[in-house]
Parts: structure tokens; C-alpha cells; sequence
């Protein structure tokens, strides 16, 4: 079957800017993750849908960063004013017990 | 807060060879723990989970070692091969439940030369 999917891939956007990432988990999943990865580093968490609501948001790094799920199912990880520190790989993955599954993520350059 | 550690960088061994990876924790015990194989530009892919009361884990060539006293998992790959090349990941469970988030190490990047 399909596995999670990220879209764009690469996003290039210049510092100040407005970005959307977004995530299709693997159908039926009710657990949608949200994670950062930088060069050298293992995934860090930042926010963890049960379902259309945020379960845990205690890894977003400050109110620029914003993430929804409004039917439960495609997930939107939404940054505001964006700086040169949020370049990353955004990773989402999603799950129906303790197993995560992760999407290729979208590599984030902010310049 | 708890903290992983995974005590190489990187690790280069012959192929044939058994790779043992460590991981390490500082805090609470988890109620489980997960590794994961990530290859350059994808997401992490998962390739074992071991729970609290589970002493080892075995899947084909892989092999897991939890142990609660010493706070330390090993991962080992036995008759290793170029193929298995890649960053390994230990994660914890954040609050020693399920479904929760995971804490990840920073990884092992595994080296096998042919």
C-alpha cells in the first residue's frame, strides 16, 4: 500500500517568507507525527495529532510554527516569518499503535 | 528530561562481520525502544521495537538487547553486509506510553566494505 507522502520535496524560500509543508499519512492511521531533522542530528519532535486534534505540541520552537488536521487525515505544517535557523528536513510520519512510519520529508533551505 | 546517547558517530567494519551498535539513556526507563535505518535523503524506516519486560529481540539478521539496570540497548547485524551501509537510530518513547512521541539519538553511521 501507499506510504506517507510529503509534499514539496525541496522548498527554497527566502528569509521573512510564509511556508506550508504538507503530509498524507498512510490511510487509517490515526497518529500523525511531526518532526525536524538538521545535518547530523536524529529526528527532533515538534507537534502529535490523535486524530484532528494536537495531542502534544510541546516541541514547536516558538509561534511562528503552526500545524492542523482538519479531517483527521492530510496534515498542514504551516511556518510564518521564516528565518535562516528553520532550515531542516520536516519529517511527518504517522501510526496506529507504538510503529511510526515516516514519509522522504521536505528539505526546508531558507536563505 | 531524558537524554539518548548513541556512543559512535560512525562505525566501519568488514563485511561478514557482526556491527554492534549502542544506545544509551539517562532518565526514566521507556516502556519501549525502537530502532530505525535511515539512508541518505529519506525518512527514517523502522526495524525493531523492544518493550521493558523483553530481555532480546530478533528479526532474520538483526538483533536487539534491552537491558533496564545498565539503561542500554545493543543492536547488532550479524554476517554484515555492504548493503546494510546506513545511520541507525535508537528512539524512546517520551512518556513511557504508547503512541506518544519519540526521542531520537543522533545516530550511527554504518560502514560495511566489501
Amino acid at each position: 500500500g501507499a506510504g506517507v507522502s510529503q509534499t514539496p520535496s525541496n522548498k527554497v524560500t527566502e528569509k521573512g517568507k510564509y511556508v506550508e509543508l504538507r503530509c498524507d499519512p498512510i490511510s487509517g492511521h490515526t497518529a500523525l507525527y511531526w518532526y525536524r531533522q538538521s545535518l547530523g542530528q536524529g529526528p527532533e519532535f515538534l507537534i502529535y495529532f490523535q486524530g484532528t486534534g494536537a495531542a502534544d505540541d510541546s516541541g514547536l520552537p516558538n509561534d511562528r510554527f503552526f500545524a492542523v488536521r482538519p479531517e483527521g487525515s492530510v496534515s498542514t505544517l504551516k511556518i510564518q516569518r521564516t528565518e535562516r535557523g528553520d532550515s531542516a528536513v520536516y519529517l511527518c510520519a504517522s501510526s496506529l499503535a507504538d510503529t511510526q512510519y515516516f514519509g522522504p520529508g521536505t528539505r526546508l533551505t531558507v536563505l | 528530561s531524558q537524554k539518548i546517547e548513541q556512543n559512535s558517530e560512525a562505525l566501519n567494519i568488514q563485511e561478514g562481520k557482526t556491527a554492534t551498535l549502542t544506545c544509551n539513556y539517562t532518565n526514566y526507563s521507556p516502556a519501549y525502544l525502537q530502532w530505525y535505518r535511515q539512508d541518505p535523503g529519506r525518512g527514517p524506516v523502522f526495524l525493531l521495537l523492544i518493550r521493558e519486560n523483553e530481555k532480546e529481540k530478533r528479526k532474520e539478521r538483526l538483533k536487539v538487547t534491552f537491558d533496564t539496570t545498565l539503561k542500554q540497548s545493543l543492536f547488532h547485524i550479524t554476517a554484515s553486509q555492504p548493503a546494510d551501509s546506513a545511520t541507525y537510530l535508537c528512539a524512546l518513547d517520551s512518556y513511557g506510553g504508547s503512541q506518544g512521541n519519540l526521542i531520537f539519538g543522533k545516530g550511527t553511521k554504518l560502514s560495511v566494505k566489501p
